[in-house]
């Protein structure tokens, strides 16, 4: 089974849309991150948590909220879907005494029509 | 200004041939730093990490490091076709877990023809 699992894997919606997008992972990492990445545009954060308490902001948040339900699961929603969220969307994770090294799940593609 | 900064290619070798592949940071006080492989369509994959000047190796794959240069290169030896891939390189400020983000180049498009 895989370490690092997210739901769904594709999915296309509407603009104004609410969205969830859901990764869990069976590492027993503390950290878990939410990236994007856009053609040309690389992995750009978009939030992250290093436990149940913890949640901040990345580079570009605007638009998006999450949710640390529990030290394995950390979702990401989009209240109001709009076409330029369209994109692949990557959960990470990683371990503070592994020092930053961040183990990808297989991602999510999203497109809002 | 971008803070990690790596050709975009594409970087066709041969068969065979060492495979170069280059990021520059901006961040001095950067102490970490990671080669991910990402195949078309698929997630980034961790292949190597390294956090002290020098060379690092493993198997074929050789990460150097720079820091006066704040430079970070990956050597691929004897690359196969299945090395074909977007290889991104990744920076973060620590070299511990204390450290919050990790930024990540646009990576290099890697060819390796028959």
């Amino acid at each position: 089974d895989a370490d690092v699992t997210q739901t769904p894997r594709n999915r296309i919606t509407k603009t104004g849309k609410r969205i969830m997008l859901e990764c869990s992972q069976t590492k027993g990492h503390d950290r878990m991150y939410w990236y994007r990445q856009d053609p040309g545009l690389g992995l750009r954060l978009i939030y992250y948590s290093f436990d149940v308490k913890d949640i901040n902001k990345g580079e570009i948040s605007d638009g998006y909220s999450v949710s640390r339900q529990a030290q394995a699961k950390f979702s990401l929603s989009l209240e109001s879907a709009i076409p330029n969220q369209t994109a692949l969307y990557f959960c990470a994770t990683s371990d503070w005494a592994g020092g930053n090294e961040q183990f990808f799940g297989p991602g999510t593609r999203l497109t809002v029509l | 200004q971008k803070e990690v900064e790596q050709n975009s290619g594409p970087l066709s070798v041969p068969e065979g041939a060492i495979a170069s592949l280059n990021c520059t940071y901006s961040d001095r006080g950067s102490q970490s730093f990671f080669w991910y492989r990402q195949y078309s369509g698929k997630s980034p994959e961790l292949i190597m990490s390294i956090y002290s000047n020098g060379d690092k190796e493993d198997g074929r794959f050789t990460a150097q490091l720079n820091k006066a240069s704040q430079y970070v290169s990956l050597l691929i030896r004897d690359s196969q076709p299945s090395d074909s891939a977007t290889y991104l390189c990744a920076v973060t400020a620590s070299p511990s877990g204390s450290a919050r983000q990790l930024t990540f180049g646009s990576g290099t498009q890697l060819t390796v023809l028959p």
